[in-house]
């Protein structure tokens, strides 16, 4: 994998629905996983950093796993409730300082 | 303490002009980083500044160029405009780190638009 890809491009769920995205990125070397959440008119906004391999790591009901060794990471959204619709995105350092490379993003439509 | 902060946030020039956009970052930080974004493209790195130097930069032409300030203030300059450089531009500042293992703080954008 030559840049970083996410899947799916979109996705609605229901409320209490539970939802996954998949970031996939060069694993050669890497240094660090980032999750952001975009929400229409607002700034992206830091949700993750990883940078060790099996990491998993929690915020509130959204949690994230990374295997660095194949170069993938999972976000899960457990009960998903509408406020979680947003565009989230992924983004691979590899480089060191901080250059991040962006995936296109998963966007989430949470429906009443 | 204060969030990133972008001025102007809505430009409109015309095809050829020059623009600068600016960029204060979070107090503390020293790490600015513009990032471009385009429908379609997703966010595309444009280079960071550390320090008063650029440290980073991504696959831009000469046109796109910046700079840092002693107080870390960040400026971008893109110069003889064309109709694809509409679009948003993101600073983010972060924390000093040596791998970039800190999380980036976006700022809400200036939108450029090339007529």
């Amino acid at each position: 994998i030559l840049n970083v890809e996410q899947s799916p491009q979109s996705l609605h769920v229901q409320e209490g629905d539970s939802t996954n995205f998949t970031c996939s990125f060069p694993s050669s070397n890497f240094y660090a996983l980032h999750w952001y959440r975009w929400e229409t008119a607002k700034s992206p906004e830091a949700l993750f950093v990883m940078t060790l391999n099996g990491d998993e790591k929690k915020k509130g009901r959204i949690s994230a796993t990374l295997n660095t060794k194949e170069g993938y990471s999972y976000l899960y959204i457990k009960g998903s409730q509408p406020e979680d619709s947003a565009t989230y995105l992924c983004a691979s350092n590899t480089g060191g300082g901080n250059k991040l490379t962006f995936g296109t993003g998963t966007q989430l439509k949470v429906e009443l | 303490k204060a969030g990133v902060t972008q001025t102007p946030r809505y430009l409109i020039k015309t095809r050829g002009q020059q623009v600068t956009l600016s960029c204060s970052p979070i107090s503390g930080h020293r790490s600015v980083s513009w990032y471009q974004q385009t429908p379609g493209q997703g966010l595309q790195f444009l280079f960071e500044y550390f320090s008063e130097t650029q440290r980073n930069k991504g696959n831009f032409p000469g046109r796109f160029s910046g700079r840092q300030f002693s107080n870390s203030r960040s400026e971008m300059n893109v110069s003889t405009l064309e109709l694809g450089d509409s679009a948003l531009y993101l600073c983010a500042s972060s924390e000093q780190t040596p791998r970039g293992s800190y999380e980036q703080y976006f700022g809400p954008g200036t939108r450029l638009t090339v007529t």
